[in-house]
C-alpha cells in the first residue's frame, strides 16, 4: 500500500462544476495534510493546508479533513478552465520524521 | 525577487560534465529542501537543510553535492551524472523544521537533462 494515494485521473468535469479531488494516507499519526496544484512545466504551488477534522473553505477552494477515514479531500467550486493541472497531496507525519510524503497526483481537466 | 528563485532554468549536459543548481529564497525561511521530479513518480525528497544544518540525506548519491553557505541559498553540485539523472529538480523553503504548519514553497525549478 502506497503511503499516500491518489486516483491518477484524468478527472474532467464541465465548466463550472464542482471537482472533487480525493486522497488517502496509510499512517494514521500524520498530523498535516496540503494540497498543491502544478500546472504543466511548472512547479507546485500551494493551495491549501488543514490540520483538524472538518472543512476549511478558501475561495472556490474546500479541504476536508477525516482523520477517522485516513482521507482529505479537495472540492474546487465553479471549476475553470484555468483550474486544469496536477493536484498534488503531501501528507506530514508526526514524529521526529516530519517529511512531506507526496501522492503521484491527480490530473484534472475542466471543459469550457 | 520575490519568493523562491532557481537558476538555471534549463540545463543540458553531459555526463562528464560538472554544473551547479542554484537556489535564493526571499522568504525570511530557514529550512530549505531539495526535490528531484521524474515522470510517473512521487516527489523525491533529496535533501534538507535547517538553519544551514544538513538534517536529512535520503540516500543520494554522491554525484549530487549539496551546499548550503546560508539560510537563503542553496547549491546542488552535479557532477558524472547519469542519464537517468534527467528530471526537473525543485528546490523549496519553510519556516523551519517545527510546528504543525510548516508550509513548503517551490521554486520554478530547473528541467535537467543528461545525454
Amino acid at each position: 500500500q502506497k503511503e499516500v494515494e491518489q486516483n491518477s485521473g484524468p478527472l474532467s468535469v464541465p465548466e463550472g462544476a464542482i471537482a472533487s479531488l480525493n486522497c488517502t494516507y496509510s499512517d494514521r499519526v500524520s498530523q498535516s495534510f496540503f494540497w498543491y496544484r502544478q500546472y504543466s512545466g511548472k512547479s507546485p504551488e500551494l493551495i491549501m493546508s488543514i490540520y483538524s477534522n472538518g472543512d476549511k473553505e478558501d475561495g472556490r477552494f474546500t479541504a476536508q479533513l477525516n482523520k477517522a477515514s485516513q482521507y482529505v479531500s479537495l472540492l474546487i467550486r465553479d471549476s475553470q478552465p484555468s483550474d486544469s493541472a496536477t493536484y498534488l497531496c503531501a501528507v506530514r507525519k508526526a514524529g521526529n520524521n516530519r517529511k512531506l510524503i507526496w501522492g503521484l497526483g491527480t490530473s484534472l481537466a475542466v471543459n469550457p | 525577487e520575490t519568493g523562491v528563485t532557481q537558476t538555471p532554468r534549463h540545463l543540458v549536459m553531459g555526463m562528464t560534465n560538472k554544473k551547479s543548481l542554484k537556489c535564493e529564497q526571499h522568504l525570511g525561511h530557514n529550512a530549505m529542501y531539495w526535490y528531484k521530479q521524474s515522470a510517473k513518480k512521487p516527489l523525491e525528497l533529496m535533501f534538507v537543510y535547517n538553519f544551514k544544518e544538513q538534517t536529512e540525506n535520503n540516500s543520494v548519491p554522491s554525484r549530487f553535492s549539496p551546499e548550503c553557505p546560508n539560510s537563503s541559498h542553496l547549491f546542488l553540485h552535479l557532477h558524472t551524472l547519469q542519464p537517468e539523472d534527467s528530471a526537473l529538480y525543485l528546490c523549496a523553503s519553510s519556516q523551519d523544521l517545527s510546528g504543525t504548519y510548516n508550509e513548503q514553497f517551490f521554486g520554478p525549478g530547473t528541467r535537467l537533462t543528461v545525454l
